[in-house]
């Protein structure tokens, strides 16, 4: 089966630093895609991870590690279009299954 | 990077009606489309993936008779949700797998179906 683990909702202040966590357990495992999906539009890509460790993509990074089953995604010098949902996604022989999202709120 | 698109963006129908919903790769060929469906403040649900020339695969629980999927070409694929019910209503995205080194999916829009 499969199961994903992301928190909720989080709020950080405008010019912060946040840290969105995502734990897995699933039969099989290609790699893990974060996504941002603003309310009533399609998610877009972020990130992708299939090794363990950091990568880095301006204001936004990811992190895996495969043996803890365990991703975080990093926002640093929050903005306010930021506000959305985040969206951890495990892929497994080309399909790809979503955690719940977290609910990011940007306050000035 | 991909484009993919969806129509209509919305359509509100009454119920029992069928209702068919078009995505389309604009600038690549996608021989697998993915189809979800999202409920407010959940996430996406595989519906269904859709393979050009074949017919598609359905996850458990999706009706086959209910949401036909037609993956006519490389670029277009048809949802068409027949007999369309109020607790169908939902966002129905569709995605597009542009065979990258890592399966990297472009979603479309998405559709916001509302059922009467």
């Amino acid at each position: 089966g499969q199961n994903i683990d992301q928190p909720t909702e989080m709020t950080a202040t405008e010019g912060a630093i946040v840290q969105i966590n995502c734990t897995y357990q699933t039969s099989g495992f290609n790699g893990l895609f974060w996504y941002q999906q603003h309310a009533g539009e399609a998610p877009t890509f972020l990130s992708y991870n299939v090794l363990d460790g950091l990568e880095e993509k301006g204001r936004f990074s990811s992190f895996l590690s495969r043996s803890k089953g365990y991703s975080y995604l990093l926002l640093k010098e929050l903005q306010m279009k930021d506000s959305a949902s985040y969206l951890c996604a495990v892929t497994n022989a080309g399909k790809s299954t979503f955690g719940d999202g977290t609910t990011l709120t940007v306050k000035p | 990077g991909a484009v993919v698109s969806q129509h209509p963006s919305w359509v509100i129908c009454k119920s029992g009606t069928s209702v068919k919903i078009e995505c389309r790769s604009l600038d690549f060929q996608a021989t697998t489309m993915f189809w979800y469906r999202q409920f407010p403040k959940q996430s996406l649900m595989l519906m269904a993936t859709s393979n050009e020339g074949s017919k598609a695969t359905y996850e458990q629980g999706v009706e086959k008779d209910k949401f036909l999927i037609n993956h006519a070409s490389l670029t277009l694929s048809t949802l068409t949700v027949t007999s369309a019910h109020p607790e169908d209503s939902s966002f129905y995205i569709c995605s597009a797998d542009t065979r990258s080194s890592y399966n990297e999916q472009f979603f479309g829009p998405g559709t916001r179906l509302t059922v009467l």
